[in-house]
């Protein structure tokens, strides 16, 4: 019962930002929208999150629209090491387990 | 900056035989769980651990496995009796839990081969 939608893959130049969508139209209230990010079979690695505010951090910038049903995580300057592929979950805030789904496929090229 | 360890990275044990997956969490964290990721697939949901005790498990989690927390840092995973279908990689996860530190942390997993 997937809670979010992201495209399947999507390609990006080098030093350019990568713009990843995901739609979770059927958000609640009480839930906060999480990006992780799997590098080739490695660990998830949480990259950011928020609830309404957009969020940045040293990775990234998570936008969050106004009727939060959708937000993009942004990748200021993508790399090569930034190929992996990007989970968007949704968690509601006294549910601490981590639904992923099949995320997109980042590959940045050079 | 802290992060959870994993060991062994790799494992082959021949089906039916025990196995044990171990995972230091984040020192200060109260919260532990395993996931798993079939090759190919989704990263699944196996368990959460909190105080001593399975807070939630996940219909993947049956009587073939369990969980312990032996000492103050160790968390541990066993598999009575591998399955084929056991293949996988496992990942130990940590949260803190306390005010905002609600975020997990992931570590860098152990693949299991069952032959």
């Amino acid at each position: 019962d997937a809670k979010t939608t992201q495209p399947p893959s999507m390609d990006c130049a080098e030093g350019r930002a990568a713009n990843l969508p995901c739609n979770h139209s059927t958000i609640s209230g009480n839930e906060y929208v999480y990006w992780y990010r799997q590098i080739h079979s490695q660990g998830p690695q949480y990259i950011i999150h928020g609830l309404k505010n957009n969020e940045t951090n040293e990775m990234a910038s998570l936008i969050i629209t106004e009727d939060r049903k959708s937000s993009t995580l942004i990748l200021p300057h993508a790399t090569l090491r930034d190929t992996a592929v990007y989970y968007c979950i949704v968690r509601p805030s006294d549910d601490y387990k981590l639904s992923f789904g099949a995320g997109t496929t980042v590959t940045v090229r050079a | 900056e802290p992060e959870v360890t994993q060991t062994p990275s790799h494992q082959v044990t021949q089906m039916g035989q025990e196995v044990i997956l171990r995972c230091v969490p984040i020192s200060n964290h109260l919260y532990f769980y395993w996931y798993r990721q079939i090759l190919g697939q989704k990263v699944e949901f196996l368990v959460s651990f909190y105080n001593n005790e399975i807070s939630e498990k996940s219909e993947i989690f049956d009587d073939q496995f369990s969980v312990e927390r032996p000492d103050g840092s160790n968390f541990t995973l066993k598999i009575r009796s591998t399955k084929l279908e056991d293949s996988a990689m496992y990942f130990c996860a940590s949260r803190e839990g306390l005010n905002s530190g609600n975020t997990i942390y992931f570590g860098e997993g152990s693949w299991l081969t069952v032959v």
